[in-house]
């Protein structure tokens, strides 16, 4: 069963515009992760928040954390072209952090 | 390393044929899973191994499906018989294991193998 429930399922911006995806989970967690997916290739782990963080960033990449709401969000600022990907986010359920679930992705398209 | 190596890259078959996919895990790591990408389901877990034991396969989907790991470098996902509906992408993936300070839980994904089943 699906652990994270991204939104929106698909989000089209223009190149140089911010994108943000969401994404929500149930169940207590020790870290979160997000990952992307370009078509036809396996998923790539972009960045990891641990549950004791609220914000992290990598590059043009910045991740949030809201335990309380248990929700994450994903900002990929100044958005280019090959920036269109699907992503996903990732948690581990309980205290077995290799059991990890990924949500439907946001499917993210990049006009030039 | 040459990461996750899943073979074969595309695979088709009629239905009724034993279909057999392998994946050759990053060194060193101690966990693998599969994956079934489709796009009605998106990405579901099948089953994962921790040291070449099977820990949970609650998301196989029936008896025709199996997977062993009969040692640390090596992985198989079998379908016998296999049926139309199965045809999805199969995404092997590795990762380091738990401890020490540092998050392992980064899973490291094949480049998976597209299967159709006519």
């Amino acid at each position: 069963s699906q652990q994270g429930e991204e939104d929106p399922q698909a989000l089209s911006i223009q190149e140089g515009e911010n994108a943000t995806m969401n994404c929500s989970y149930k169940t207590s967690i020790n870290n979160l992760q997000w990952y992307r997916q370009n078509s036809g290739r396996g998923l790539v782990h972009l960045i990891l928040i641990r549950s004791n963080e609220r914000e992290k960033h990598s590059g043009r990449l910045r991740v949030t954390l809201d335990t309380s709401k248990k929700s994450s969000s994903l900002l990929i600022t100044a958005s280019r072209a090959a920036d269109t990907a699907s992503y996903f986010c990732a948690t581990a359920r309980g205290y077995n952090n290799n059991d990890m679930r990924f949500g439907a992705g946001t499917r993210l398209t990049v006009k030039p | 390393d040459a990461g996750v190596i899943q073979s074969p890259r595309h695979e088709v078959t009629e239905m009724g044929q034993e279909v057999t996919l392998r994946c050759k895990p990053i060194s060193g790591h101690d966990y693998l899973f599969w994956y079934r990408q489709t796009m009605m389901r998106g990405l579901e877990l099948l089953i994962y191994f921790n040291n070449n034991v099977p820990i949970d396969d609650s998301g196989m989907p029936e008896d025709r499906f199996s997977a062993k790991m009969p040692n640390a470098s090596f992985s198989t996902l079998k379908i016998q018989p296999s049926e139309p509906r199965d045809s999805a992408v199969y995404f092997c993936a590795s990762s380091l294991g738990t401890g020490g300070r540092k998050a392992k839980n980064i899973q490291y994904f094949g480049a998976g193998t597209r299967l159709s089943v006519l």
